[in-house]
């Protein structure tokens, strides 16, 4: 248990669905992340945030649409997306610049797109 | 940020061997940290060393760091078969914020 909780652990979507994963954490952590785990591929970083402004876009699709409400609280919302979308998403968070930058991850949501 | 290169891409052991990865990055860090994940689950952080270290060990895990070749190494010993696993780096780049990025790990497997 790392104390970063992500919903749902599996989804399975059409492609012209509309879907949200969830990221919690309760660490008192100032900085959320979210990547993309395809299979061979290096881990990829999606989107960075912190004190809840996005600081990183890492060239993501705009079918993926990130929000952070607030410190505790991480979304990734999804829509038309395509087959090679399926993948393991992972979400991490850290303290921030006064951290020496340990992530500390959730167990993934495993998305696969029809 | 930079990426680290691990290498090899997968390993495979019996159970009580050595088990040696090895990662390389390309500029000037703080830190370098070490990442192990269980097939289809999140990274758990494993240990760090920082720039001036040469060495640092958690239990069964010994680093090293050359940061004048740019490279780290990490060696699990007497390994276990619950040790099979993918492993990866994270280099801290100096100075600005830490985003840290990977590359696509070394996948271990320990026979038991």
């Amino acid at each position: 248990e790392t104390g970063v909780t992500q919903t749902p652990r599996h989804l399975v979507m059409g492609m012209t669905n509309k879907k949200s994963l969830k990221c919690e954490q309760h660490l008192g952590h100032n900085a959320m992340y979210w990547y993309k785990q395809s299979a061979k591929k290096p881990l990829e970083l999606m989107f960075v945030y912190s004190l809840e402004e996005r600081v990183e876009n890492n060239s993501v699709p705009s079918r993926f649409s990130p929000e952070c409400p607030n410190s505790s609280h991480l979304f990734l919302h999804l829509h038309t997306l395509q087959p090679e979308d399926s993948a393991l998403y992972l979400c991490a968070s850290s303290p921030g610049s006064s951290g020496t930058g340990e992530l500390f991850f959730g167990e993934g949501s495993r998305l696969t797109v029809l | 940020s930079q990426q680290g290169e691990e290498d090899p891409q997968a390993l495979s052991i019996q159970e009580g061997e050595n088990a040696t990865m090895n990662c390389s990055y390309k500029t000037s860090i703080n830190n370098l940290q070490w990442y192990r994940q269980n097939s289809g689950r999140g990274l758990v952080h494993l240990i760090l060393i920082r720039s001036n270290e040469r060495e640092k060990h958690s239990g069964r895990l010994r680093v090293t760091l050359d940061t004048s070749k740019k490279s780290s190494s990490l060696l699990i010993t007497a390994s276990r078969a619950a040790d099979t696993a993918s492993y990866f780096c994270a280099p801290s780049t100096s100075g600005g914020s830490y985003i840290p990025t990977f590359g696509r790990g070394t996948s271990l497997i320990v026979h038991p």
